[in-house]
């Protein structure tokens, strides 16, 4: 089965880090770009980060640069996302996404998500 | 950052007949368009890419269209799955970025 499945989401109080995980499966993980895209509960989608499948290209969101850091182990089928100097406003659920550019060869697909809470 | 404007942000349609949502850009995005479908408590479906392309399982009812900064997602007749959040992302550029979305409710 092609999928995707995130973890590593939870509390974390405001300043601290999480590290989120992305597991893919069915797929030639390797052969893609990657994407990190948020959603505040109750609230719109938000690009977040963006990775080639070498890894030789990398994409912040503004609100992110300099405190996420996205990275990817072809070998192990696995993306990250290192989140560092969390604010409240980072609460979201966190998906990981095939890039967009890659619909016109293969089906679009997203995990499920994981919920990231910051706060005191 | 190229900013995405959908519109209307709530739509107030019955069953069966026709929702027409709409999403422009701030700057031109080629054909680097795509729209989603999002039902609660879950994550985004792709719907159409590039513009007008349906995505693999999507029904017929379901086109998108438009060029440059203007686009549509038409859904010609309404079923009660369809009730949702709509969104728009053009990946034309860095930052990508997605419109804040159009809520279509049962009329």
């Amino acid at each position: 089965e092609v999928r995707l499945v995130e973890s590593g989401g939870g509390l974390v109080k405001p300043g601290g880090s999480l590290r989120l995980s992305c597991a893919a499966s069915g797929f030639t993980f390797g052969d893609y770009s990657m994407n990190w895209v948020r959603q505040a509960p109750g609230r719109g989608l938000e690009w977040v980060s963006s990775i080639s499948s070498s890894s030789t290209y990398i994409n912040y969101a503004d609100s992110v640069k300099g405190r996420f850091t996205i990275s990817r182990d072809n070998a192990k089928n696995s993306l990250y996302l290192h989140m560092s100097s969390l604010r409240a406003e980072d609460t979201a659920f966190y998906y990981c996404a095939r890039d967009p550019h890659t619909y016109a060869t293969s089906s679009a697909l997203w995990g499920q998500g994981t919920l990231v809470t910051v706060s005191s | 950052e190229i900013v995405m404007t959908q519109s209307p942000a709530t739509l107030s349609v019955s069953p069966g007949k026709r929702a027409t949502l709409s999403c422009r850009a701030s700057q031109s995005v080629s054909s680097n368009l795509a729209w989603y479908q999002q039902k609660p408590g879950q994550a985004p479906r792709l719907l159409i890419f590039g513009v007008y392309t349906r995505a693999t399982g999507i029904p017929a009812r379901f086109s998108g269209s438009g060029s440059g900064t203007e686009f549509t997602l038409t859904i010609s007749s309404l079923q009660s799955e369809d009730f949702a959040v709509y969104y728009c992302q053009q990946y034309n550029n860095w930052p990508y970025t997605f419109g804040q979305g159009t809520k279509l409710e049962i009329k």
